[in-house]
């Protein structure tokens, strides 16, 4: 079974430039998340999608996050314009999705695209 | 707001000994707890998770305990290997069977010397 894919793996940008993510979900997978890891801590969900339609997206700054996941499959993260605050590793997960038997639950995450704002 | 404290910050254990980690939260809601592995340049994967309806559950070296009344949680390695040596990662759920918002702990780096 092939893993949450993402690309691209690493990105140097200027601080006020775009930039986009893109992830390709384990196939089959309805939900979708996007996580914000800075250096040294865990994890930070920004949105959460189940098939197209955002679940939650509380902690995504809007002013200059956007996510889409166009289809339900693949999912696109952009920053513009980007801050040096952003530089982070941003991760891919995806799960199954609601069970009937409640399991089947678990996140599997992608390898993470490095991005580096100067 | 939803916090999970995780310690220590870095972990240092000899070959075959037991590594230990541990974790606290404060929202009684949560109700699945999983720890995550992480080598460098990888995503996290899940390692083993626990519900607060048992107060242990083992995987091989690995287990977890969970303390429902000190809401508190630990990942204990035994024997731990060369190979364990990763940052791990608790994090809590208000489980929702697919629908779990993860709140992560800070991360451990653990080191395992021979």
């Amino acid at each position: 079974e092939a893993g949450v894919a993402q690309s691209p793996r690493y990105k140097i940008i200027e601080k006020r430039q775009s930039v986009a993510f893109w992830c390709n979900p384990i196939s089959g997978h309805a939900t979708l998340y996007w996580y914000q890891q800075i250096l040294g801590q865990g994890p930070k969900l920004l949105i959460q999608f189940q098939n197209n339609g955002v679940v939650d997206d509380s902690q995504l700054p809007k002013d200059r996050f956007s996510a889409e996941r166009l289809k339900g499959v693949d999912s696109t993260l952009k920053i513009q314009p980007a801050k040096l605050e952003d530089s982070a590793v941003y991760l891919c997960a995806s799960s199954l999705g609601h069970s009937e038997t409640g399991t089947d639950y678990e996140q599997y995450f992608g390898p993470g695209t490095r991005l580096t704002v100067t | 707001q939803q916090q999970v404290k995780q310690s220590p910050q870095s972990l240092i254990v000899q070959k075959g000994g037991i590594s230990i980690i541990n974790c606290a939260y404060e929202n009684t809601a949560f109700d699945y707890f999983p720890w995550y592995q992480q080598f460098p340049g990888k995503g996290p994967a899940l390692l083993i998770a626990i519900r607060p309806d048992v107060s242990e559950k083992k995987e091989g070296r690995f287990t977890i305990s969970f303390n429902k009344s000190a809401k508190q949680f630990s990942l204990h390695i035994m024997d731990s290997q060369p190979g364990d040596s990763a940052t791990y990662f608790c994090a809590a759920s208000i489980g929702n069977f697919g629908n779990e918002k993860l709140t992560f702990g800070t991360g451990t780096r653990l080191t395992i010397i021979p």
